[in-house]
């Protein structure tokens, strides 16, 4: 089945320094993905959709300017948390659907897990 | 704007017992719906989908037909294991909203032996 990779796993770092995320769509092309933010118990929050060859669309209340995005390639895309503070601490993961695909199934990353101190 | 609906948790079984987690939806369109579970630390997986009205998800015992009429996809489980404690997540994907998936809020499965 298709796979998405997510690295790192897991990062721990300082406030104010920034952190990337990368996703990758393993053994398929997709000119979407989507990246969440998911709190302790709570469900998935959509940040943003990567697109790729264009710039990403952000939900409301989400910080472009905090959170970038670019989506590289067919098979990649990059969170960035710029400036992190303890607030930004969070389980970040992306998703992506196949460009072949029609059933609108969505393949998810492992998660990222940001702590920042 | 699309929105999904799900039985609040946490949902507490002992091993062997059936499980039911409701969930509703609302949606412009014909979406495609979804269950997801999610594992301690980990990403979402599929677990099943159905795609139109009528249809029944299936996969490692689970099950779910989409429901038009009801605007549900109940996910049941007749025999639930220990393995099966997880987050499970109900998702509608609809291409009249920019191809987003609308989420439930989760709920949480603990089976005990």
């Amino acid at each position: 089945g298709a796979v998405v990779s997510q690295h790192p796993s897991w990062v721990i770092c300082k406030s104010g320094t920034s952190v990337k995320i990368e996703c990758r769509s393993l053994d398929f092309q997709a000119t979407t993905m989507f990246w969440y933010r998911q709190f302790p118990k709570q469900s998935l929050m959509l940040m943003a959709t990567s697109n790729e060859g264009s710039k990403a669309t952000y939900e409301q209340g989400v910080e472009k300017d905090k959170f970038l995005i670019n989506h590289a390639s067919l098979t990649l895309s990059t969170l960035t948390v710029t400036s992190a503070h303890p607030e930004d601490s969070s389980f970040y993961i992306c998703s992506a659907n196949p460009d072949n695909s029609n059933t609108g199934e969505l393949f998810f990353g492992e998660g990222s897990r940001l702590t920042v101190l | 704007g699309d929105s999904v609906t799900q039985m609040e948790g946490p949902v507490t079984l002992s091993e062997e017992a059936f499980l039911t987690i409701n969930c509703t939806y609302t949606a412009t369109g014909y979406p495609s719906l979804f269950w997801y579970v999610q594992y301690p630390g980990e990403g979402l997986q599929l677990l099943l989908k159905a795609t139109k009205a009528d249809d029944k998800g299936s996969n490692k015992g689970f099950e779910a037909t989409y429901r038009k009429e009801t605007t549900s996809f109940h996910l049941e489980k007749g025999s639930v294991q220990v393995s099966d404690s997880a987050v499970y997540f109900c998702a509608l994907r609809s291409y009249t909203n920019a191809g987003k998936s609308t989420f439930g809020d989760g709920t949480t499965l603990t089976v005990k032996p």
